[in-house]
């Protein structure tokens, strides 16, 4: 069982305020980290899958940048907007499995 | 990509009671999956659905509480039997699409309440 884990689990912020979030994950064995966002009532999608360290993905106002030496990653977002609500989930696999952290809960206040 | 479907999308059900949840994806897919999500907690693998033989199960899961059926490659059903409060969570199924950057698509979820 790998154990990841996310920070905070949960944040309040002002519409058009940036923010980020982290998550952490054993760096022996890496393979790869995804992020998710998850919106109530609908499936996870896929943000971003990364792979090399010093990785910086980046979809519009979001972004990700990966550690895999130490075994973190941060996702950003520049000027939330109330459609970025969401549950962010990390992931990384091992063989077939995925490990996911339990999330970091974004409430964008209009 | 995949596009998959659930049912149903939530429901309440009596403790002792069993639900049956269906997952159906728009193309034939060799890995689906059903993970669940405790109030507070990760998503956490249930067991990988394997078509024409059985699921494979991960630590602390087993046959008798959550029999798996896969007919074919592109639909999977999960029960969760003889339920109780614990068994209060959202479970979904995915599939993971092959390559170098394998990324798992997932269903919408079926939210449940066991009373």
């Amino acid at each position: 069982i790998l154990n990841v884990e996310q920070s905070p689990q949960s944040l309040h912020v002002q519409e058009g305020d940036s923010t980020n979030f982290t998550c952490s994950f054993p760096s022996s064995n890496f393979y790869a980290l995804h992020w998710y966002r998850w919106e109530t009532a609908k499936s996870p999608e896929a943000l971003f899958v990364m792979t090399l360290n010093g990785d910086e993905k980046k979809k519009g106002r979001i972004s990700a940048t990966l550690n895999t030496k130490e075994g973190y990653s941060y996702l950003y977002i520049k000027g939330s907007q109330p459609e970025d609500s969401a549950t962010y989930l990390c992931a990384t696999p091992t063989g077939n499995q995925f490990y996911f952290g339990t999330g970091t809960s974004l409430t964008v206040i209009p | 990509s995949a596009v998959i479907s659930q049912k149903p999308s939530r429901d309440i059900c009596q403790r002792g009671t069993s639900l049956t949840i269906q997952c159906q994806v728009d193309s034939q897919v060799t890995m689906m999956f059903w993970y669940r999500q405790q109030p507070g907690q990760s998503l956490t693998l249930i067991a990988t659905a394997n078509q024409g033989s059985e699921a494979t199960y991960e630590s602390g899961f087993v046959i008798d509480k959550f029999p798996i059926s896969r007919p074919n490659l592109t639909f999977s059903t999960l029960t969760v039997s003889n339920m109780s409060p614990e068994d209060s969570s959202i479970y979904l199924c995915s599939v993971t699409t092959p390559g170098l950057q394998e990324t798992q698509y997932f269903g919408p979820g079926t939210r449940l309440l066991v009373l």
